[in-house]
């Protein structure tokens, strides 16, 4: 059974930083690509951030290229988004995905919300 | 930027009714693929790669097209089917997804 869980959202002021974690089990995590997709309330889906499944490359959304990291700890089937300068366009619930293919999205996580408020 | 467009944005069915989502690219799509999205909870991936239904999707869902213009089709609504549906794409070099904005399937 696959299962993805997203850990480090919260509410976190402009212009400071949050770090997100996704916990892996039931998936090949050093075989799969993995990725960051973000959906703001009651909004449509937007990708922010791909890498592949032996880190050695990462592709990011234009919007959030020198402001977020993506990264992955094969040892602990682990993947991490570094978000710095977060602004409120940045609120949304923030899910971590696996890649099929590199062409589509075949398992999910529930998803973990981050709020840039003051 | 590939800018996928979704019509129509809502549509009011019923049970057994066959529904035809229509997903349009500005420009040629290489791979697309299709998304299920109920309340509160994470999509679901129904068809990759244009038309290849995805592990343990029913088969009433298919879709098609190539090109500019895909589609999904749902032969025979069931209760469990009305949610929103969102199609994806990606580009060739350098990758980058992009999803069309959702058509929303009610009763």
């Amino acid at each position: 059974q696959v299962q993805l869980v997203e850990s480090g959202g919260g509410v976190v002021p402009p212009g400071e930083s949050l770090r997100l974690s996704c916990e892996t089990s039931g998936i090949t995590f050093s075989f799969s690509g993995m990725h960051w997709v973000r959906q703001a309330p009651g909004k449509g889906l937007e990708w922010v951030a791909f890498i592949r499944h032996d880190g050695t490359t990462t592709f990011y959304a234009d919007f959030v290229k020198g402001r977020f990291t993506i990264s992955r700890d094969t040892s602990k089937k682990t993947l991490h988004l570094e978000m710095n300068s977060l602004s409120a366009e940045d609120t949304a619930v923030y899910y971590c995905v696996k890649d099929k293919g590199t062409t589509s999205f075949d398992y999910w996580g529930q998803g973990t919300l981050v709020t840039v408020s003051s | 930027e590939i800018v996928l467009t979704q019509s129509p944005a809502t549509l009011s069915l019923s049970p057994g009714e066959r529904v035809t989502l229509s997903c349009r690219a500005s420009q040629i799509v290489t791979y697309l693929a299709w998304y299920q999205q109920k309340p509160g909870q994470a999509p679901r991936l129904l068809i990759y790669d244009g038309f290849n239904r995805a592990t343990g999707i029913p088969a009433r869902f298919s879709g098609s097209g190539s090109g500019t213009d895909f589609t999904l089709t749902i032969s025979s609504l069931e209760p469990e089917d009305f949610a929103v549906y969102y199609c994806q794409q990606r580009t060739n070099w350098p990758p980058e997804f992009t999803f069309g904005q959702g058509t929303k399937v009610e009763i």
